[in-house]
């Protein structure tokens, strides 16, 4: 049971490259979750799927995509990488909400530097 | 405008000693608080939650606090570890809502051996 799993661990691109994060999770949760996290910041979340086929929008999506390819996998895609998109991105995954809760269980993350 | 704040960025404790990480939030429909403790170059790690009908929650050498008459949320770590460093981050859902996750900016531990 790997949890939830993310690749690449790091990535360096250049100004208008695109690229593709992927995220895995084998702990049948329904909902997946992509945030950033910024040096001395928390987490902001850029998208999330409550489901397989769903996704919508979190704090700050502007310059991302997201696909929820099937249950397990949960991708988020730059289409032309900024400088400002230089950050941690981490992938999470939850059970679905139960009373209001929401324990979500992160990736070890992909750190992005754009140049 | 509202968010989950800490009162102290950094916090340093000798080993043995107890360890209290405070969080204030200001939205009063918020109904559920999660910690999470991130060591350097992992992802967030789940470490204990507690509901707004709660007062108090104890885990393994960990007491969650809910005051929500002050909007203030403490994280207790009895007899800290060389272990336990790490940033620890307090995050809110407000009303209930998947996805409606607010982390605060953490707050980071130190233990001193």
């Amino acid at each position: 049971n790997a949890g939830v799993t993310q690749t690449p661990k790091f990535q360096v691109l250049k100004t208008g490259q695109s690229m593709t994060l992927q995220c895995a999770q084998d702990m049948n949760h329904n909902s997946m979750y992509w945030y950033r996290q910024d040096p001395g910041m928390g987490l902001r979340l850029i998208y999330y799927s409550a489901s397989e086929g769903t996704t919508d929008k979190g704090e700050v999506p502007n310059g991302y995509n997201v696909s929820r390819l099937n249950k397990r996998e949960f991708s988020l895609r730059l289409e032309s990488a900024a400088p400002s998109q230089t950050s941690v991105y981490f992938c999470a995954s939850s059970d679905p909400p139960r009373e209001g809760t929401d324990t979500q269980y992160f990736g070890p993350g992909t750190r992005l530097t754009v140049l | 405008g509202e968010s989950v704040g800490l009162h102290l960025p950094t916090l340093s404790v000798q080993e043995g000693d107890n360890s209290i990480i405070n969080c204030a939030y200001s939205n009063s429909a918020s109904d559920y608080f999660i910690w999470y403790k991130q060591e350097s170059g992992k992802g967030p790690q789940f470490i204990i939650d507690i509901r707004s009908n709660m007062d108090k929650r104890q885990g393994q050498r960990v007491t969650v606090l809910l005051n929500k008459t002050v909007k203030h949320l403490s994280l207790q770590i009895a007899a800290t570890q060389p272990g336990d460093s790490a940033v620890y981050f307090c995050a809110e859902i407000r009303g209930g809502s998947q996805g409606n996750l607010i982390f605060g900016k953490g707050t980071k531990l130190s233990v001193k051996p």
